[in-house]
């Protein structure tokens, strides 16, 4: 068990939706970053924040948007969702967020787009 | 070309066998991450290296920064290592993966 946990488990839902995702860092880590990964382009970086400040981007596309509120737990938002959103979404903390931390994962929320 | 490329794409082995998985790329990057993921799709963290080489148990990994290489080593494997592994570059404040490596450790 990491100490990173995400909310749903599992979301199916249908296209042209939006969808939250959840995470919870472990405990005193300042920073949450977002993956993706999907059948045909595997893990890509989404987004990451430190202290509630956004502080690096990825391939995450405009129709979705994240942030990270005072308690330090991050959301993923998720709208007008199409087929190849299809995908596990992984969020991971870190203490510093810099790149000399160790990043710790949460388990992943499947989500299926029908 | 992708710019981490890891080898092999799949490995079956034979349980107390040695394993190297190796990872190349072509970037400048401030860190490397080996990563593990099982088939119920968790991802856990086993290494983050800048330079040198890190041992955990039977895991070794190690990097050569100048030849932009490097190598995670299973010794006596086990079928519980069973598992993707996963390359992947900390390139300023993005994360760039490799394809991963599908290990089977047969009985």
């Amino acid at each position: 068990d990491s100490g990173v946990t995400q909310t749903p488990k599992h979301l199916i839902t249908a296209t042209g939706q939006r969808v939250t995702l959840r995470c919870s860092p472990r405990s005193g880590d300042l920073s949450v970053y977002w993956y993706q990964q999907s059948l045909d382009q595997g893990l890509q970086f989404l987004i990451q924040y430190y202290n509630g400040e956004e502080r690096a981007k990825g391939n995450i596309l405009e129709r979705f948007s994240a942030q990270q509120f005072p308690d330090l737990h991050s959301e993923l938002n998720l709208s007008s969702l199409e087929l190849g959103d299809s995908a596990l979404y992984f969020c991971a903390s870190s203490p510093r967020g810099s790149s000399g931390d160790e990043q710790f994962f949460g388990p992943g929320t499947r989500l299926t787009v029908l | 070309k992708n710019e981490v490329e890891q080898s092999p794409q799949n490995l079956t082995a034979q349980e107390g066998e040695f394993i190297t998985i190796n990872c190349s790329y072509s970037v400048g990057i401030s860190a490397l991450h080996w990563l593990q993921q099982h088939p119920g799709g968790g991802i856990v963290s086993l290494f983050m290296l800048s330079s040198g080489k890190k041992k955990h148990g039977r895991l070794i990994a190690t990097i050569n920064i100048q030849e932009k290489h490097s190598s995670l080593h299973i010794t006596a494997s086990h079928p519980r290592d069973s598992a993707v592994y996963i390359c992947a570059v900390r390139v300023n404040n993005d994360m760039r993966f490799g394809a991963g490596t599908r290990l089977t450790v047969k009985p």
